[in-house]
């Protein structure tokens, strides 16, 4: 059984520019998150979509948005990047029906904002 | 709003030697609670979990009891290996919307 797929594994981007990262989940899995490990901040999430809707979000600024298609594929978007964004992206995925199964990550994307 | 406090970290310990990470959390309700363990340069593993009060959840020789009255879920091995070195998260989750993470405890295991 695959995983969770994200790519690009690592990616340089200069300030200012936008990034978009992308998450394929288990297969039947609907629901897919987002997260940001930082040395300072460390695991904060970011927003949650199950079935294309995004059912959660995080306390993050509206440079950080996201999206999921119909087959659960995700694809998260930071604009206008600054240097404090460079951290490493986590992509988490589940059933999305329960609270007790946890979730299943992704080896992550390292974002480095030069 | 739900938050998780581990143990400070780091944590050098030998082989061999006994293992124990505390994590209390705060929550409005019942959560369900997890370990996860990070190796270097990986993402987050689910070590194990326990989802109702009482619960234990054991997995590799990692356990952890989850504790309504304390309100902790402290991780605990008999014997820790050097394969063992990482970080190790507590997290709760009261839907299945979002995880809520400690800040995390570096382990490493000296031969």
């Amino acid at each position: 059984k695959a995983g969770v797929t994200q790519t690009p594994r690592y990616l340089i981007k200069t300030r200012g520019q936008q990034v978009t990262l992308s998450c394929s989940p288990i297969s039947g899995h609907r629901s897919v998150s987002w997260y940001q490990q930082t040395p300072g901040q460390g695991l904060q999430f970011l927003f949650e979509y199950f079935s294309e809707t995004q059912r959660n979000k995080g306390n993050f600024p509206g440079r950080f948005s996201g999206r999921q298609f119909s087959n659960s594929r995700s694809e998260m978007n930071v604009s206008t990047l600054e240097l404090g964004d460079s951290a490493l992206y986590l992509c988490a995925s589940s059933s999305g029906d329960r609270d007790t199964e946890g979730y299943t990550f992704g080896s992550g994307t390292r974002l480095t904002v030069v | 709003g739900d938050s998780v406090t581990q143990m400070e970290g780091p944590v050098t310990l030998s082989e061999e030697a006994f293992l124990t990470i505390n994590c209390t959390y705060t929550a409005t309700g019942y959560p369900s609670l997890f370990w996860y363990v990070q190796y270097p340069g990986e993402g987050l593993q689910l070590l194990l979990k326990a989802t109702k009060a009482d619960d234990k959840g054991s997995n590799k020789g990692f356990e952890a009891t989850y504790r309504k009255e304390t309100t902790s879920f402290h991780l605990e091995k008999g014997s820790v290996q050097v394969s063992d070195s990482a970080v190790y998260f507590c997290a709760l989750a009261e839907s299945a919307r979002q995880l809520t993470f400690g800040s995390g405890t570096q382990l490493t295991v000296l031969p």
